[in-house]
């Protein structure tokens, strides 16, 4: 199974300020096809999960421009540029290039 | 607008078969190709992937539950299930199904006797 790793596991961020989170996996996330299935997504207390950015950087419908994805092979990385109270909450990265699908532990985004 | 929606028993008795089913409204199930899935959520834990079905029929299960886990698609309803033998209490959670870009809101399954 690929494992992927986030960091930091907790995040205190400024309103207004960036916030930065990675992701680590154990193997290239490189799909045979060529693509890079690595998703980010952000899960609010009692909401479902939301998905935030797919294929590393490509921004999900609806979602603030605010949020973007980089990264490449093993190493990723989501970006706020600047946090709003409605950023509170978990953030996992994904993989879907290799089954079992794999989340990272988990990132808490929460207001200082 | 896509929207798929769990339905089930909230207790499940140690041992007992836990099914959910997922109803997807707004689309068909059969009509693209993607990949359905179930993800669950233990009290205080992070997402844990169940498995996931194509719309083909194929199925793909994570290796830690794979014994105890079935996941099936019913076209004529435009639904997926799900059906995990001899739950124990870490079994309890909030069960989601998922497209991974359109997500059901969840239900709570609480293994207890």
């Amino acid at each position: 199974d690929i494992v992927m790793t986030q960091t930091p596991l907790s995040s205190p961020v400024t309103l207004g300020q960036p916030a930065s989170i990675s992701c680590r996996s154990s193997q290239s996330l490189v799909h045979s096809d060529g693509n890079t299935y690595l998703s980010w997504l952000q899960k609010r207390p009692g909401q479902p999960p939301r998905l935030l950015i797919y294929k590393i950087s490509r921004r999900f419908s609806g979602v603030p421009d605010r949020f973007s994805g980089s990264g490449a092979g093993t190493d990723f990385t989501l970006k706020i540029s600047r946090v709003e109270a409605e950023d509170v909450g978990v953030y996992y990265c994904m993989q879907a290039t290799q089954f079992p699908q794999t989340f990272g532990q988990g990132t808490k985004v929460e207001i200082k | 607008q896509l929207h798929l929606q769990e339905s089930g028993p909230g207790l499940v008795k140690p041992s007992e078969t836990l099914s959910l089913t997922c109803t997807v409204s707004g689309g068909s199930i059969s009509s693209s190709s993607y990949y359905w899935g179930w993800i669950r959520q233990p009290p205080g834990k992070g997402l844990e992937w169940i498995g996931s079905i194509y719309y083909s029929g194929s199925t793909y299960y994570n290796p830690s539950l794979k014994s105890r886990v079935t996941i099936s698609v019913d076209t004529s309803k435009n639904q997926f299930s799900l059906k995990l033998s001899s739950v124990t209490a870490a079994d309890t959670a909030v069960y989601y199904c998922s497209r991974m870009d359109v997500w059901g809101k969840g239900t709570t399954v609480t293994v207890s006797s």
